[in-house]
């Protein structure tokens, strides 16, 4: 019940495509979700988060689409470029809890020029 | 404004060697958690600190491995007795405190390669 599933593995779009990965999970005491990028040889960098009392968030070409319902969650990368080659995690946290998050198992990015 | 600071950035330790990891949070941060990051693995708590308190040590191993954050200073984590399993990398992520924003910073991570 703790765990993050995401999906794609991996994934290849052409440079000005759109970028979509799912995340889906169990644990309905869940209350924030942020998406974190990381480049070989670095930490994860916060990319943008949401709390479930909304259904999407957008950062510049970042978007977060929330289905409380089916809970599930998915990042899009509109206009993707080849800058945003990376590994992209999901997580999860319990806010009233101790904050830690469950991480899912990444989603390796290529964008091609 | 310094992010989160980690040392060493790679460190390579034989079998039975201790490793100790050093984590000095952002500024302004009194809470540290500890991840772990197994080639081509997603990250994996371990241990959530705040100033001389462990809160949440839930995703540590029971033997080998310890936490700290002392008052001074930064928060160890230490790796006694090293097996070719320990090596991966050890991320640390601070955060402002209890309450909103929710959000983690992480530090760019020490590799420990154990030979």
């Amino acid at each position: 019940q703790q765990q993050v599933k995401q999906s794609p593995q991996s994934l290849i779009v052409q440079k000005g495509g759109i970028s979509i990965i799912n995340c889906a999970y169990e644990n309905t005491a869940f209350d924030y979700f942020p998406w974190y990028q990381q480049f070989p040889g670095k930490g994860p960098a916060l990319l943008i988060a949401i709390r479930p009392d909304v259904s999407e968030k957008k950062e510049g070409r970042f978007t977060i689409s929330f289905n409380k319902s089916a809970k599930q969650f998915s990042l899009h990368i509109m206009d993707s470029q080849p800058g945003d080659s990376a590994t992209y995690f999901c997580a999860a946290s319990v806010t009233s809890g101790t904050y830690k998050y469950i991480f899912g198992t990444g989603t390796r990015l290529k964008v091609l020029a | 404004n310094a992010g989160v600071m980690q040392n060493p950035r790679h460190l390579v330790r034989r079998r039975g060697q201790e490793a100790r990891l050093r984590c000095s949070p952002m500024k302004g941060h009194s809470h540290v958690y500890w991840y772990r990051q197994l080639p081509e693995e997603g990250l994996k708590f371990m241990v959530y600190l705040q100033k001389e308190n462990i809160i949440d040590e839930s995703g540590m191993p029971k033997e080998r491995f310890s936490a700290e954050f002392p008052k001074e200073g930064p928060s160890i984590l230490r790796i006694q007795q090293v097996v070719r399993g320990d090596s991966a990398a050890y991320f640390c992520a601070s955060s402002p405190g209890a309450g909103p924003p929710y959000e983690q910073y992480f530090g760019p991570g020490t590799r420990l390669t154990v030979t």
